[in-house]
């Protein structure tokens, strides 16, 4: 079974520029998050989705991050405009069900640097 | 406020030493912790949680309510082991995992 995948793995922008990552979940996974881990800093929330509906939205870092989960497969995460403090690796997370707790299974991350 | 510190960013250790990561946590209820760790060049992967009271690859973790910790301990490390660790609490509700900043551990032949 494939596992998370996202895309690109890495991207290279100026300042100013819009970015768009992409994840896709693990097929059938209800549950999809986004964490970011900015340089020597903890990997942290952003978001989660059930299905295309956003679920908390309290780890955004502002309005310039958009993201959707449209038919409540893959999602997206639009950066616009892209500042230099957005730099850092950009992991998402899936995980089935509705149980209070199911093991979220991780991508690779897109390590997204802005300069 | 729900929070996880992992007080090292490095431990260095010789194989067949005996290996410590330390997490402590801040969270008011009944916490579910988990050890993720990342190798390199690979994903970010489930190592165990304490609900399971597991032992996964010789790695074993207990949560101790009294000292907020839920420290990572092998006895005997090997250098497959070298990798990044990430002590994780999970916030009920919400769903979502809060991690400490991560121990880079280096095992040296």
């Amino acid at each position: 079974e494939a596992g998370v995948t996202q895309f690109p793995s890495h991207s290279v922008i100026e300042k100013g520029q819009t970015v768009t990552l992409r994840c896709d979940p693990i097929s059938g996974h209800d549950n999809l998050y986004w964490y970011r881990r900015v340089m020597g800093k903890e990997i942290k929330f952003l978001l989660h989705f059930v299905k295309e509906s956003k679920q908390d939205e309290s780890g955004m870092p502002n309005n310039r991050f958009l993201a959707e989960r449209t038919g409540g497969t893959y999602s997206t995460l639009k950066v616009q405009p892209a500042e230099l403090e957005d730099s850092g690796v950009y992991f998402c997370a899936s995980s089935p069900g509705s149980m209070k707790y199911n093991e979220q299974f991780f991508g690779p991350g897109t390590r997204l640097t802005v300069l | 406020a729900q929070r996880v510190t992992q007080p090292e960013k490095l431990l260095s250790v010789f194989k067949g030493a005996p290996v410590e990561l330390k997490c402590n946590y801040s969270y008011s209820g009944s916490p579910e912790l988990f050890w993720y760790v990342q190798y390199s060049r690979q994903r970010l992967q489930l190592l165990l949680r304490h609900i399971s009271r597991e032992s996964i690859k010789g790695f074993t973790a207990d949560l101790n309510k009294g000292e907020t910790s839920f420290h990572l301990k092998k006895p005997f490390a090997q250098e497959e082991d070298s990798a990044m660790y990430y002590c994780a609490l999970f916030s009920g509700g919400y769903n979502k995992l809060i991690f400490g900043a991560g121990t880079r551990l280096a095992v040296h032949p």
